[in-house]
């Protein structure tokens, strides 16, 4: 089957740790994107990459890391210096290109919860 | 990128008809319109673009006037499993440029 797998569903964490959390996708997709959501919010983007070893801020980097090593991996890294990180990640990925149907592909989502 | 306005939430009964509008006025000339629905802790899914006029699929439509500056995505015969958060999004969708997700419109649809 192909898809978009994020692990763990759910993460807790002890304040001043960082957390990274996995994103997996055999789409052959090359652009990935990682988002956060807050209860009753709509999605805010953190990072997105484009092409393997790039990848750019999205709107609410602070506090974030990112890598894209290989074309189907997306580790999105929580690290002690984002202030308020309880919430609903999500991560993503669309083809890039010309085409006018570049539909984003979403995981599952992960559900941090910071103790 | 377009910012786009959508209702917070609307509530609706099962058999009827939803229609939910979104305002575009600075959409760009390449830019297309797409909708993603999201039920509660999973990830959004797309439901239906288009660019003008009207664009169908099994699930819903998207009507697009001439002017381009607004949407309208139409349920048909909605059920209470279409009770979700639907985005409307609008952009030129190549990948080169990141997509911006407001805050969507929470349709409740009662029994």
């Amino acid at each position: 089957d192909g898809g978009i797998t994020q692990s763990p569903k759910y993460l807790f964490r002890k304040e001043g740790q960082n957390v990274t959390l996995s994103c997996e996708q055999n789409l052959n997709h090359d652009a990935m994107y990682w988002y956060r959501q807050d209860p009753g919010q709509g999605l805010r983007l953190i990072y997105y990459s484009q092409i393997v070893n790039d990848f750019q801020k999205g709107d609410i980097a602070e506090g974030y890391s990112v890598s894209r090593e290989k074309k189907e991996s997306f580790p999105l890294t929580v690290t002690s210096a984002q202030k308020n990180p309880t919430a609903f990640y999500l991560c993503a990925s669309s083809i890039v290109g010309d085409s006018s149907y570049n539909e984003q592909f979403f995981g599952p989502g992960t559900r941090l919860t910071v103790l | 990128l377009a910012k786009t306005t959508q209702p917070i939430s609307m509530d609706s009964y099962e058999g009827q008809e939803v229609n939910i509008t979104c305002s575009h006025n600075n959409i760009a000339t390449n830019d297309y319109i797409t909708w993603y629905q999201q039920f509660p802790s999973q990830g959004p899914r797309f439901i239906i673009q288009g660019y003008k006029t009207k664009v169908t699929n099994e699930v819903a439509s998207l009507f697009i006037p001439a002017d381009r500056k607004s949407s309208t995505l139409s349920l048909p015969r909605v059920s209470l499993s279409d009770t979700a958060v639907y985005y409307c999004l609008v952009g030129d969708m190549s990948g080169d440029d990141k997509i911006i997700f407001g805050k969507g419109t929470r349709l409740h649809i009662l029994p």
